[in-house]
């Protein structure tokens, strides 16, 4: 069975430092994978998806940014975070094609201070 | 643009009671339509619809989509405290998903 990990639960950084976020899935091969993020109390933001090794999709612009080095792996980064980036990030993965359900890992809660 | 918007955004109701939420959409090369339920952490996935007036159903929930309105409900029959999530509602196009800003149930004892 696939099985997502995120790490860390939780996060707390100060404005200005740097920050990686690290996603990987198990159980499947070349799944498409995304990051959201999800401010208190509303829906879920859809940050960065890829459909493979290399291949990015930025749906806003912001000061963060995303990898995929190896197939079920996906990172989300930033060089100097602001406050505004505080919130709830998730990473899910689908199995591309007409397989459209999103599995989500457990998240990480990034509070920035 | 492309939007999703749920209603209501927050219900309160009694164990027992039944629930209906609702989803609306607009977006461009739609392909399918997804709820999940948010208790403490990640979605869980609930249903696929993909058909127009195909219900599908598990347990006390069901749902159904209209293609031709654009719309799609989520009901809960004989509600229970443990149905207390956000239920959360997103529309497939393309290589994404576009979620709305969820339905916040409360079932009271």
């Amino acid at each position: 069975s696939q099985t997502i990990h995120q790490w860390p639960a939780t996060l707390v950084q100060p404005v200005g430092s740097p920050l990686s976020l690290e996603c990987t899935v198990e159980g499947t091969s070349n799944p498409n994978l995304y990051w959201y993020r999800q401010a208190a109390g509303r829906g879920l933001q859809l940050l960065f998806y890829s459909v493979g090794i290399g291949q990015i999709s930025s749906e806003v612009p912001q000061n963060l940014s995303a990898s995929r080095p190896q197939d079920r792996q996906f990172i989300l980064s930033s060089k100097k975070l602001l406050l505004s980036d505080s919130g709830f990030y998730l990473c899910a993965w689908s199995g591309g094609g007409t397989s459209y359900e999103q599995y989500f890992g457990p998240g990480t809660r990034l509070t920035v201070t | 643009e492309d939007k999703v918007v749920q209603s209501p955004l927050s219900l309160v109701v009694h164990e027992g009671d039944t629930v209906t939420l609702n989803c609306s959409y607009e977006v461009t090369n739609f392909r399918s339509l997804l709820w999940y339920k948010q208790e403490k952490k990640a979605p869980t996935f609930l249903f696929m619809l993909t058909s127009s007036g195909i219900e599908k159903k598990s347990g006390r929930l069901s749902s159904i989509l209209d293609k031709k309105e654009l719309f799609s409900i989520l009901n809960i029959t004989a509600t229970q405290t443990g149905d207390s999530a956000i239920y959360l509602c997103a529309v497939v196009r393309n290589n994404d998903m576009r979620f709305g800003a969820g339905t916040r149930l409360t079932v009271k004892p």
